[in-house]
């Protein structure tokens, strides 16, 4: 078990619909990292927070957006959901800004369909 | 960050010691090199890193030559629970984008 907290563990939707990822990181972790993970796209960074700013963008899709709270949790936010995104999305902590130890929570698992 | 390169797969059998290596001819005077290790259907969890030399831990050997233009992860007395995707990474703590690349699929065998 990391610490990190994902919700749900399993989400089922339709196209065009929105829907919300939460992440708890570990106790004491600053930094939130979000990344998705296809079969045929391996696993991809979205974007990472720290403390409550965002630090670092990756290949995130304009209709996903993320946000970290003042109590550190995370949301991400998936909006006209396409077949596509269909995936794993894994969320990661880490003490303070630096990517190189993060722990990954267990995963979010989102099919559209 | 640096591009690197590892072998797409690798076989071996229980109770061997495994070596993946990850070439990384480019790297920078700031970049650390980092491994992680993920199962089916779960997050990548944190192996070992290092700078230079060699790093032990609990799980694993990380050997880096002089020149640092390469890296081997060494796994000792492998078990079928070893079977996963080994990633190998390398930048600098200030990096603003993480790749993890396809990694190296390691299949122990009984």
């Amino acid at each position: 078990d990391s610490g990190v907290t994902q919700t749900p563990k399993h989400l089922i939707t339709a196209t065009g619909q929105r829907v919300t990822l939460r992440c708890s990181p570990r106790s004491g972790d600053l930094s939130v990292y979000w990344y998705q993970q296809s079969l045929d796209q391996g696993l991809q960074f979205l974007i990472q927070y720290y403390n409550g700013e965002e630090r670092a963008k990756g290949n995130i899709l304009e209709r996903f957006s993320a946000q970290q709270f003042p109590d550190l949790h995370s949301e991400l936010n998936l909006s006209s959901l396409e077949l596509g995104d269909s995936a794993l999305y894994f969320c990661a902590s880490s003490v303070g800004r630096a990517w190189t130890e993060q722990f990954f929570g267990p995963g979010t698992r989102l099919t559209v369909l | 960050l640096a591009k690197t390169t590892q072998p797409i797969s690798m076989d071996s059998y229980e109770g061997q010691e495994v070596n993946i290596t990850c070439s990384h001819n480019n790297i920078a005077t700031n970049d650390y090199i980092t491994w992680y290790q993920q199962f089916p259907s779960q997050g990548p969890r944190f192996i070992i890193q290092g700078y230079k030399t060699k790093v032990t831990n609990e799980v694993a050997s990380l050997f880096i030559p002089a020149d640092r233009k390469s890296s081997t992860l060494s796994l000792p007395r492998v078990s079928l629970s070893d079977t996963a995707v080994y990633y190998c990474l390398v930048g600098d703590w200030g990096l603003d984008k993480i790749i993890f690349g396809k990694g190296t699929r390691l299949h122990i065998l009984p």
